[in-house]
């Protein structure tokens, strides 16, 4: 099975700031990688998949990059309502996802 | 728009068995792949199984293979998740989701609390 290290699993951060959260699979998966948002009480959405593709919908200010086995996700400027729980996903055989990275207010 | 509506959450004793379904609506349902994915309470999430649009393709977690059953009926916008042998570690809110290129999931049920303990 592909394990997911994501990290950090926690940041501190402000409004503005520029934020990057990683995740390293256990073998090469080429680009296959999504990255989701959560908050509490509520689904996961959707931000980027295969990679680096921006779901509809999603702001500009979230970017993915990566391909084998370091994928990143990068908000550019966190505005008020990105605070939240990310979780990176491979899609490739037998899904799996990263432990989970939470934004928090500093 | 679309949605996914999950119902047949409940509390269960160990050993039990459960059916969940899935309703779907707001996009042609027998062109997709669909997914269930799990989160124990205070947890990260879980890819539990996915089927094919036509059904014919199913895969399963290791952790649930052999005691849970995917399966769907396109003609009733319908996908389903039978749960044998429920375990305490089977404990969480499962969503469906609609599928991605497969393994993705880009939209989501507000999930179902299913709940293993005597």
């Amino acid at each position: 099975d592909i394990q997911m290290t994501q990290s950090p699993s926690s940041v501190f951060a402000s409004v503005g700031d520029r934020v990057t959260i990683t995740c390293r699979a256990s073998q090469g998966i080429a680009n296959w990688v999504g990255w989701y948002q959560q908050k509490p009480g509520r689904a996961p959405k959707l931000l980027i998949y295969s990679a680096s593709i921006l779901q509809i919908g999603v702001p500009s200010r979230f970017s993915g990059s990566g391909s084998g086995t370091d994928f990143t996700l990068t908000i550019s400027s966190l505005q008020p309502e990105d605070f939240a729980t990310y979780y990176c996903q491979q899609a490739n055989t037998s899904p799996s996802f990263g432990g989970g990275t939470k934004v928090e207010i500093k | 728009q679309v949605q996914l509506v999950e119902s047949g959450g409940a509390l269960v004793k160990p050993g039990g068995s459960l059916r969940l379904s899935c309703a779907a609506s707001g996009f042609i349902f027998s062109d997709y792949y669909m997914i269930w994915f799990r989160q124990a309470p205070g947890k990260g999430l879980e890819w539990v199984s996915y089927i094919s649009s036509h059904g014919s393709i199913v895969y399963y977690a290791d952790s649930v293979k052999g005691r849970f059953t995917m399966s769907r009926d396109n003609a009733k916008n319908s996908l389903f998740l039978q749960m044998n042998s429920l375990r305490a570690e089977d404990t969480a809110v499962y969503y469906c989701a609609r599928g991605l290129h497969g393994n993705y999931g880009d939209f989501w049920g507000q999930g179902t609390l299913v709940t293993v303990s005597s």
